[in-house]
């Protein structure tokens, strides 16, 4: 089975500091790794995602995260933030064989204040 | 290209009543796949469909069922409606099921149950 655990329920942050939201996981599998943003009312939307390869993946909005297996960290970040990115991020893992459904962390609520 | 619709985006229902939520995926996408959002245990799988074929189920119980058309359309159906069951209902659907293949998530239906 995996979980992901979030450390962190709330980053506050001033705008144009950069910010790192933490992400570790546990599987006993190969896995896929993804970061997602929600924004009030509305659905997920997907920043980025790992599959293979480069462990240092960019996403949109200027986000960025680097995978790290023997951490089993994924932790994302953004050099400067804004204050549109005030959100709820999501971590989000799945095994990367079968039909796999995404298993969530239970989120980061990014307040970026002026 | 249209984004992924659900119907309704809101819902009120008392304890004991059914519901049937509704979920458009992309033009194309051949999986549906129901997550419940609740602040206390976050973001949970439900099941996901392709070709209108249940493939994976969460840890639900049978009160909680879905069907996916031909079109590829799916509906989610609670029976017996409970207080707890009041959440946020997201629908994903993907191209394919294989894990790679990015869940695109609508706006969510926003159950209340009194």
């Amino acid at each position: 089975a995996q979980s992901v655990t979030q450390l962190d329920s709330q980053v506050p942050v001033f705008e144009e500091a950069p910010v790192e939201l933490r992400c570790n996981y546990s599987s006993s599998v190969s896995v896929y790794l993804f970061w997602y943003v929600q924004y009030p009312n509305q659905g997920l939307q997907l920043l980025l995602k790992y599959l293979s390869g480069s462990t240092l993946v960019k996403g949109i909005n200027g986000f960025e995260a680097e995978f790290n297996k023997s951490q089993t960290s994924f932790h994302l970040r953004k050099p400067s933030v804004h204050i549109s990115d005030t959100a709820e991020y999501f971590c989000a893992v799945t095994p990367s064989g079968g039909y796999n459904k995404l298993i969530f962390g239970a989120g980061t609520r990014l307040a970026v204040h002026p | 290209k249209a984004g992924v619709t659900q119907t309704p985006r809101y819902l009120i229902k008392t304890r004991g009543q059914q519901v049937t939520l509704s979920c458009s995926p992309i033009s194309g996408h051949r999986s549906v796949s129901w997550y419940q959002q609740t602040p206390g245990q976050g973001l949970q799988f439900l099941f996901e469909y392709f070709s209108e074929t249940q493939r994976n189920k969460g840890n639900f119980p049978g009160r909680f069922s879905g069907r996916q058309f031909s079109n590829s359309r799916s509906e989610m159906n609670v029976s017996t409606l409970e207080l707890g069951d009041s959440a946020l209902y997201l629908c994903a659907s993907r191209f394919g099921t294989s894990a790679y293949n990015e869940q695109f998530f609508g706006p969510g239906t926003r159950l209340t149950v009194l």
